[in-house]
């Protein structure tokens, strides 16, 4: 069973575009994130999420928004897509505010934009 | 500003041991982090440190020292397997985790 599970793998779009990202964890977990991952691999923190507080780092554009249908899911739309968004998405969970500090990631979605 | 810093590339020989060293500046301390990357993969978790001293932890141990916001990860009795980008990543006082850009690890024969 994978644990933290994401869709599409490989997302390849015209800019301008609308498109979505899905995240699912069955770890039971109540924190989720997103992170984007640029070319010189940085790992950039995008959002975190709980049932209790959506934290949103503020250099992410307000085209991205998260969205959390419940508890084990957190996706992640993109409006009017840029190059500039051409990137490896991954999604995390993490157990309680990160106080454990274990990460657990997806496969990472690889968001191509022409 | 918060910085985490770590060789951009290393290079070792299988059957050897390789230090990759990490040094950070950040607001507050609540524990280091190490996590392994294949290319073409997510993160997975290595280790944690939040207090002084050497963890070990089978061919793997990592090391901090608070006083000096510096890391690093040991690899024992490397393994072609081992080849990999690995991320040095501390939580700050907000219990964000601030992330290194990667020591990408080359094996050689």
């Amino acid at each position: 069973d994978t644990a933290v599970s994401q869709t599409p793998k490989y997302l390849v779009t015209q800019m301008g575009n609308d498109k979505s990202i899905k995240c699912e964890q069955n770890l039971g977990h109540d924190t989720m994130y997103w992170y984007k991952q640029d070319s010189k691999k940085f790992l950039k923190i995008m959002f975190s999420y709980n049932n209790k507080e959506l934290i949103i780092n503020e250099t992410v554009p307000n085209r991205f928004s998260p969205k959390s249908p419940d508890k084990a899911h957190l996706n992640l739309h993109i409006n009017s897509l840029e190059l500039g968004d051409s990137a490896v998405y991954f999604c995390a969970s993490s157990q309680g505010d990160t106080d454990t500090g274990e990460l657990f990631f997806g496969e990472g979605s690889r968001l191509t934009v022409l | 500003g918060q910085n985490i810093d770590q060789p951009t590339e290393m290079t070792a020989t299988e059957g050897a041991i390789v230090q990759i060293n990490c040094t950070y500046q950040t607001s507050g301390f609540n524990g280091l982090f190490w996590y392994q990357q294949h290319a073409g993969e997510a993160p997975t978790f290595l280790s944690y440190n939040v207090l002084d001293g050497l963890e070990e932890k089978g061919r793997f141990s990592s090391f901090l020292s608070r006083s000096k916001g510096y890391s690093y990860l040991l690899l024992k009795e490397l393994q072609m397997k081992d080849s990999a980008s690995y991320l040095c990543a501390v939580m700050d006082s907000n219990y964000q985790l601030i992330w290194g850009a990667g020591t990408k690890l080359i094996i050689k024969p």
